[in-house]
């Protein structure tokens, strides 16, 4: 089956940990992205990557930090310098389908709790 | 940069009734996608309609469909027959592409409660 696959689906880390998030995919999309998601807002854009080896900053990187080595791979790290990590993380893949369309695909996400 | 605003963090309707979600954005590129998500308790975000900007017939999916206002920047979700299966988080989103990839700005959400 195609799709996205995060994991695990629940993690837990202590206070002062780096921690990282799996994200991968087998759709062949050149595009990857990673959100953020807090109780009673959207979600929020941290970094995307349109090429391997390549990566761009979203709207809230600060305290994050990713790698994009393989097409299907974009692994998330939540660094101890992140002031609030505990969320829901999710991970999405796109591809341009027609004109200038390019959808997202999500994956299941991963509930990140920092304790 | 481009705002989403969905002014209703909450709503309720009756089974097999007819609610409309509200939407307004604020941009200024001509070329976009606006989108609406559901996502459920699995927190699995469900893609429930898209519309093309310069597309001027609403979108609709069976039971979902669109009021699609560009002058006045609205982009309305309407459910009709409500089923208990439509409870949800319901996203608006407008999405601009960017080279490979698009960015996505969502808004706040509303959370839609079907009872019986």
């Amino acid at each position: 089956d195609g799709g996205i696959t995060q994991s695990p689906k629940y993690l837990f880390r202590k206070e002062g940990q780096n921690v990282t998030l799996s994200c991968e995919q087998n759709l062949n999309h050149d595009a990857m992205y990673w959100y953020r998601q807090d109780p009673g807002q959207g979600l929020r854009l941290i970094y995307y990557s349109q090429i391997v080896n390549d990566f761009q900053k979203g709207d809230i990187a600060e305290g994050y930090s990713v790698s994009r080595e393989k097409k299907e791979s974009f692994p998330l790290t939540v660094t101890s310098a992140q002031k609030n990590p505990t969320a829901f993380y999710l991970c999405a893949s796109s591809v341009r389908t027609s004109g200038s369309l390019n959808e997202q695909f999500f994956g299941p996400g991963t509930r990140l709790t920092v304790l | 940069a481009q705002t989403v605003t969905q002014s209703q963090p909450e709503m309720s309707v009756q089974e097999a009734e007819t609610v409309t979600l509200s939407c307004t954005y604020d941009t200024s590129e001509s070329n976009y996608y606006l989108f609406w998500y559901k996502q459920p308790p699995s927190r699995q975000m469900i893609l429930v309609i898209r519309q093309e900007a310069y597309k001027q017939q609403n979108a609709t999916e069976n039971r979902f469909s669109v009021n699609f206002q560009k002058a006045a920047k609205s982009f309305s979700l309407k459910i009709s027959d409500s089923q208990l299966g439509d409870t949800a988080m319901y996203f608006c989103a407008f999405m601009i592409t960017t080279g490979t990839a698009s960015k996505l700005t969502f808004g706040t959400g509303t959370r839609l409660q079907v009872t019986l």
